[in-house]
């Protein structure tokens, strides 16, 4: 049964504040995603890994940016919080074979930036 | 672009009722759809896509490439279907764009 764990389940920060947060996965998955969920607006894909080290730019990069120093773990990071980055941020992964399409969440951050 | 729509936010039906939850996609080439469901404090998960061509939990969803839908169906909804629901599709990079997605709520 795959795991994705993230950190926090509740978060509220200030602004200006650098924001770190935590994804883990057991699965020895290659990829991993972070997404922010926004009512309306549904998932938007802000970064992605397809590999240790390696990441690549979503939709919505802007304001954040992303670390795998290893396969299981993928973090977010906002340099400096804003209130518009107040969400609900989802990671994901995959395997890198034909069942790629198929991404494994975690339970979600709820960030509150005031 | 590649691009997924749901126009409906909020889908209110009946215990019993069929249900049918719109998705309109933009894509050239041969797509690959999917539906997402997110029950009340569960994590997202996969519903079914549209290669499977499989009945889960009651629902379908066919790929109509004139119309470029592919909306997810239920003859008889029940209450344990309220939940938010996101098609989604797959690019050439193989990453999924997702829609807006779709609250159900089935009342009794």
């Amino acid at each position: 049964d795959v795991k994705v764990t993230q950190s926090s389940r509740y978060l509220v920060k200030r602004t200006g504040e650098k924001v770190f947060l935590e994804c883990v996965q057991d699965m020895d998955h290659e990829n991993m995603f972070w997404y922010r969920q926004d009512p309306g607006l549904g998932l938007r894909l802000i970064y992605f890994s397809y590999d240790v080290k390696m990441k690549e730019k979503g939709d919505i990069p802007e304001g954040y940016s992303v670390s795998r120093e290893k396969k299981e773990r993928f973090s977010l990071i906002l340099e400096s919080a804003s209130t518009n980055q107040t969400s609900m941020y989802l990671c994901a992964s995959s395997e890198i074979s034909l069942r790629a399409y198929e991404q494994y969440f975690g339970p979600g951050t709820r960030l509150t930036v005031t | 672009a590649q691009r997924v729509t749901q126009p409906e936010k909020l889908l209110s039906v009946f215990k019993g009722a069929p249900v049918e939850l719109k998705c309109n996609y933009s894509y050239s080439g041969s797509p690959e759809l999917f539906w997402y469901v997110q029950y009340s404090r569960q994590r997202l998960q996969l519903l079914l896509r549209h290669i499977s061509r499989e009945s889960i939990k009651g629902f379908t969803a066919d790929l109509n490439k004139g119309e470029t839908s592919f909306h997810l169906k239920k003859p008889f909804a029940q209450e344990e279907d309220s939940a938010m629901y996101y098609c989604a599709i797959r690019d050439r990079t193989g990453k999924l764009i997702f829609g807006q997605g779709t609250t159900l709520q089935v009342k009794p």
